[in-house]
């Protein structure tokens, strides 16, 4: 089992930019949740994905978006990129009735 | 809105001291919690989870927790640490009933020193 599994681990964009961000759940869970954890900080929910749909949102702006495929995979999209969106962004899996999440390994986002 | 407490930024121990880190929770219901641990640069590892029944859990690495619901805490503990686990850990509370967004604390760092 692959676990959940992000791409790319790091990536550089400049401020103003768009970027993409891939999640690949663990096998046999159907949820998706996206999180952003700035340096020294706790990570803060940012959305989840459930039947490729937006279920529940954190207090993020609407450049921040998602989409999940019928293969459960998920992308985080953000535009307009700030140097505040600078952060480490993790992706978790879980099963529908099941709270446990599990994460992957993270993308390293840098806005300069 | 569940919120999680960690009032501990840093903690110093000693190899081979015992561990004990805070956690407070805020929610109306029983939640399920969480401790999770994360290395530099990493994601994060599940240590234990507490979803009901038995109030004292184990968890992988050693450490357990105890959910006390008249405090509403649900406190880390390990009996000897080892220089390895010098790490970053979070608390989190999750939503029971299906929907599964969970909220974390902002975290205790622990060093460990020989």
């Amino acid at each position: 089992d692959a676990g959940v599994t992000q791409s790319p681990t790091h990536l550089i964009k400049t401020r103003g930019q768009q970027v993409t961000l891939r999640c690949s759940p663990k096998s046999g869970h159907d949820t998706v949740s996206w999180y952003q954890q700035a340096l020294g900080q706790g990570p803060q929910f940012i959305f989840q994905y459930y039947e490729e749909e937006e279920r529940q949102r954190g207090n993020f702006p609407d450049r921040f978006s998602g989409h999940q495929f019928p293969n459960y995979s998920s992308e985080l999209n953000v535009n307009a990129l700030l140097l505040g969106d600078s952060a480490l962004y993790l992706c978790a899996s879980s099963s529908t009735w099941v709270p446990e999440a599990f994460f992957g390994q993270g993308t390293r986002l840098t806005v300069v | 809105a569940q919120s999680v407490t960690q009032p501990d930024i840093h903690i110093t121990v000693s190899e081979g001291a015992s561990l004990e880190l805070r956690c407070n929770y805020s929610y109306g219901a029983t939640p399920y919690l969480f401790w999770y641990v994360q290395s530099p640069g990493q994601g994060l590892q599940l240590l234990l989870k507490y979803f009901s029944g038995d109030t004292l859990v184990q968890g992988i690495k050693g450490f357990e927790a105890e959910f006390k619901r008249s405090q509403s805490s649900f406190n880390l503990r390990k009996p000897s640490v080892h220089w390895s686990d010098a790490a970053e850990y979070f608390c989190a509370v999750g939503l029971s009933g299906g929907y599964q967004k969970v909220t974390f604390g902002t975290g205790t760092k622990l060093q460990v020193i020989p």
